[in-house]
């Protein structure tokens, strides 16, 4: 079975502040992990997502995320949150082997990010 | 939101009365899905559909019906058995590469529908 988790219902940062957006994981062989984000009344977009490799992966808008298998974590952060950035973000995982793609999301995090 | 499109963007019924959610893609994927959004609860998936003329129960697919014809539709069925069916729904897909589904998932607009 796999699980996400996502802690913070909601993150607040001031613009220019780094941010971080944690998410953790549970899945019975590797995991795949992805991020994306949602703005108001709007379908979901992919941020990034890691696969294998390198375990700090860079997505778009200047979002990144570091893979810690042993904390089992995959926390999105940003060296310089914008006022643009405030969305809804979601973090999700798939187990190597889900052979239908099944995605499980987490509860979401809401981000505010003030001037 | 790529090239998938979910229409109407709003869509308002009685209850008691079936409808259904449009999804249309133009990625030439063979994946497609239905989620199910609520306040607070993250997305839940409804319906999965890996290739044409085959779908798959997700993890509420009670009171939903689905239909796959086409590669570029997958059209879900609201029935009057959902008993709480006032939600946002999202309709996504995801290539298929080397026979296995890729990676990530690309999504749709969405479409709310408001029961009353």
């Amino acid at each position: 079975a796999q699980s996400v988790a996502q802690p913070e219902d909601q993150v607040n940062v001031a613009e220019g502040n780094p941010l971080t957006v944690k998410c953790t994981y549970s899945v019975s062989g590797n995991p795949y992990l992805f991020w994306y984000v949602q703005y108001p009344n709007r379908g979901l977009q992919f941020l990034l997502k890691y696969i294998t490799g390198d375990n700090l992966v860079k997505g778009s808008y200047g979002f990144e995320a570091e893979f810690n298998k042993s904390q089992t974590s995959f926390h999105l952060k940003k060296p310089s949150a914008l006022v643009s950035d405030s969305a809804l973000y979601f973090c999700a995982v798939r187990e190597s082997d889900n052979a239908g793609n099944m995605l499980t999301f987490g509860g979401g995090t809401r981000l505010m990010v003030k001037p | 939101d790529g090239g998938i499109t979910q229409s109407p963007k709003y869509l308002f019924r009685k209850e008691g009365q079936n409808v259904t959610l449009s999804c249309e893609q133009n990625l030439n994927h063979d994946a497609m899905y239905w989620y199910r959004q609520d306040p607070g609860q993250g997305l839940r998936l409804i319906y999965y559909s890996q290739i044409v003329n085959d779908f798959q129960k997700g993890d509420i697919a009670e009171g939903y019906s689905v239909s796959r014809e086409k590669k570029e539709s997958f059209p879900l069925t609201v029935t009057s058995a959902q008993k709480n069916p006032t939600a946002f729904y999202l309709c996504a897909s995801s290539p298929r590469r080397r026979g296995k589904p890729d990676y990530e998932q690309y999504f749709g607009p969405g479409t709310r529908l408001t029961v009353t």
